[in-house]
């Protein structure tokens, strides 16, 4: 079962900030935060990630909330270039390792 | 160029056909995975491998099976059992250890059932 819950699509401006938002209300004390993204028919790319703070860098920002419910992540000032489907994806430990709990993800649209 | 390749990009197999999906890293990483992508969905993990010679099931592994017989390698074989085989498979790597984890995907490979 998926652990995040995302907005299925979402426009933005180009130029603009594009905020995109993540539900994973029952995300246990260890688990990380993660965002990918997806160009069609690709394998998907690494953005960003977080456990409790927020975090930035040369691509995106994560905000997470205190209670580490939900987060959000920013790009800065969308290209059409970022036009893509973003998953926020909680990492669960699993046999020694790690897996990723993917959801349906947000499909953005960077308008001209 | 470090990466992963997956092979090939579209695979076309009649009904009924076992096939194997490649998947090779040159990343050095422990951990690999091998994930099924159904239109409008998200990733759902099929098996994983956290080192070689062992492997665990993940959430859909009924139809499938896997060897990680080098470290590099970690192929996929769809069986004829897998009810809906048809669908944009995907593997990744990473470091696999604790904190900052990664994973790399592959370019993917578009398996077709006719």
């Amino acid at each position: 079962d998926a652990k995040t819950t995302q907005p299925p699509s979402m426009d933005c401006a180009e130029g603009r900030a594009a905020n995109l938002p993540c539900n994973h209300s029952t995300i246990s004390g260890n688990e990380y935060v993660y965002w990918y993204r997806q160009i069609h028919s690709q394998g998907p790319q690494y953005i960003i990630h977080g456990l409790k703070n927020n975090e930035t860098n040369e691509m995106a920002s994560l905000i997470i909330t205190e209670d580490r419910k939900s987060s959000t992540l920013i790009l800065p000032h969308a290209t059409l270039r970022d036009t893509a489907v973003y998953y926020c994806i909680v990492r669960v430990e699993a046999s020694g390792t790690y897996k990723y709990i993917f959801g349906t993800g947000t499909r953005l649209k960077v308008l001209a | 160029d470090g990466g992963i390749t997956q092979s090939p990009k579209y695979l076309f197999r009649k009904e009924g056909q076992n096939v194997t999906l490649s998947c090779e890293q040159n990343l050095n990483h422990d951990a690999m995975y091998w994930y099924r992508q159904d239109p409008g969905q998200g990733l759902r993990l099929i098996y994983y491998s956290q080192i070689v010679n062992d492997f665990q099931k993940g959430d859909i592994a009924e139809g499938y099976s896997v060897s990680r017989e080098k470290k590099e390698s970690f192929p996929l074989t769809v069986t004829s059992a897998q009810k809906n085989p048809t669908a944009f498979y995907l593997c990744a790597s990473s470091s696999g250890g604790v904190g900052y984890n990664e994973q790399f995907f592959g370019p993917g490979t578009r398996l077709t059932v006719l």
